[in-house]
């Protein structure tokens, strides 16, 4: 799977939008881009993903680059609990197989009051 | 609701005891679960794939007779810690996928088994 790269950390204040970058340059075109996060002593939370159209659901937005190069997460508006260390994956998809997930060290949000 | 359920949520052993953690695909049988770990401040790791009806598949510098991986049935697959020592304490994390017959759709995790060996 394609390497991602993300900021370290990142503050948002609470009722802002977060936006969380993400670098995957070497991305092949049969890897979709995948947004998890977790939250201090829980299991990964499935966010969003995509392949090259952006994408919304209940919880956020992806925004994919033409190129596919990067993306970005928005939270449209934060607050405390979506304090939690996201991560941007670049996963294998083939037909029929459940692919595994790859983590990186992902983006430590902080929402504040 | 849960998708994946994962038992038990916290285990303390003593050192040369088994442990051994159950995860459940609550909505899909899946052929295929995923068994990770995480130390602390750390990111996850993939320890094996587990794979119904055949041997599981570990990543390199796992010991595959250290943790046994037994894919019971299409909603089942449990991971044994076998002589636990210190240095196994760890938040372990399964993972299973969410829909048959859709090849994109996303893994779903468990909430974690924090093991700590005494």
């Amino acid at each position: 799977d394609a390497k991602t790269t993300q900021p370290t950390s990142m503050d948002c204040a609470e009722g802002r939008a977060a936006n969380l970058p993400c670098n995957h340059s070497t991305i092949s075109g049969n890897e979709y881009v995948y947004w998890y996060r977790q939250i201090h002593s829980q299991g990964p939370q499935y966010i969003i993903h995509g392949l090259k159209n952006n994408e919304t659901n209940e919880m956020a937005s992806l925004i994919i680059t033409e190129d596919r190069k990067s993306s970005t997460l928005i939270l449209p508006h934060a607050t405390l609990r979506d304090t939690a260390v996201y991560y941007c994956i670049v996963r294998v998809v083939e037909g029929g197989t459940a692919s595994k997930l790859t983590f990186g060290t992902g983006t430590r949000l902080q929402v504040t009051l | 609701g849960a998708v994946v359920s994962q038992h038990p949520s916290r285990v303390i052993c003593k050192s040369g005891t088994s442990v051994k953690i159950e995860c459940r695909s609550l909505d899909f049988q899946a052929t295929t679960m995923f068994w990770y770990r995480q130390f602390p401040k750390k990111s996850l790791m993939l320890m094996a794939t587990s794979n119904e009806g055949s041997k599981a598949t570990y990543e390199q510098g796992v010991e595959k007779d250290k943790f046994l991986i037994n894919h019971a049935s299409l909603t089942l697959s449990t991971l044994t810690v076998t002589s636990a020592h210190p240095e196994d304490s760890s938040f372990y994390i399964c993972s299973a996928p969410s829909a048959r017959g859709s090849y994109n759709s996303p893994l779903h995790f468990g909430n974690g088994t924090r093991l700590t060996v005494t």
